[in-house]
């Protein structure tokens, strides 16, 4: 089932806040965040496993809550080079009975303006 | 390091034909996926792959095949491609961690 992520588009100006949603229907083991810019690949950005533990960049935050299988990820005084899609993505852990299997939401579109 | 690698990267296919794509990956990375990408739909999971001789069936594998002889190889097939099937296509590899590495997409088109 994918996720679903909200808001589908946000436009900020530069040095504004942002924070984008991701809702799922299962039980989330894991949640990954990832940038894509026109024309790119998606670039890695956030995980977060079940537990609380989070692996990504330092200029990023993201929240995970399992009693409502949303995660949230925060994107504080935006800059221009913040602009692209934001997708997340839900999966299982490895070593469970899933397999790594990763599937994304259907996107955020987040435009920075100076 | 070349990461991913995918070949090619454009082509154009007649309804009906076959065709092949490459995923290569230099990292030594157990588990291997093949995504499609649509405006509006995201990423979808076509086919994956959790080690070498092992493929698993994602969310939308119908008119596909995969194979993955050689750990560092996940090759993705195209029977009789359908215009359906234009998109763009995106290989990715994970390490322990999780953290998905993604090729260049190659861009099918398929008329």
């Amino acid at each position: 089932q994918q996720p679903v992520q909200s808001p589908q588009a946000v436009i900020l100006r530069e040095g504004e806040d942002a924070v984008i949603n991701c809702s799922s229907s299962k039980a989330l083991y894991s949640v990954h965040w990832y940038r894509q810019k026109h024309g790119e690949a998606p670039v890695f950005l956030m995980i977060l496993l079940k537990g609380g533990e989070q692996k990504g960049h330092e200029k990023i935050s993201a929240s995970f809550n399992e009693k409502k299988q949303q995660s949230s990820l925060y994107l504080t005084a935006s800059q221009l080079s913040y602009s692209g899609t934001y997708f997340c993505g839900t999966g299982g852990l490895w070593g469970s009975s899933n397999t790594g299997k990763l599937i994304f939401g259907q996107g955020t579109t987040l435009q920075v303006k100076p | 390091n070349a990461g991913v690698t995918q070949t090619p990267k454009f082509r154009v296919l007649k309804t009906g034909q076959s065709m092949t794509l490459l995923c290569a990956q230099d990292m030594n990375h157990e588990y291997m996926y093949w995504y499609r990408q649509d405006p509006g739909m995201g990423l979808r999971l076509i086919h994956y792959s959790v080690g070498e001789g092992t493929t698993a069936k994602g969310e939308v594998p119908d008119g596909y095949n995969v194979s993955r002889l050689k750990k560092q190889n996940f090759l993705l097939g195209l029977e009789s491609a359908a215009p359906s099937q234009t998109s763009v296509y995106f290989c990715a590899s994970a390490p322990p961690d999780l953290a998905f590495t993604f090729g260049s997409g190659t861009r099918l088109t398929v008329v």
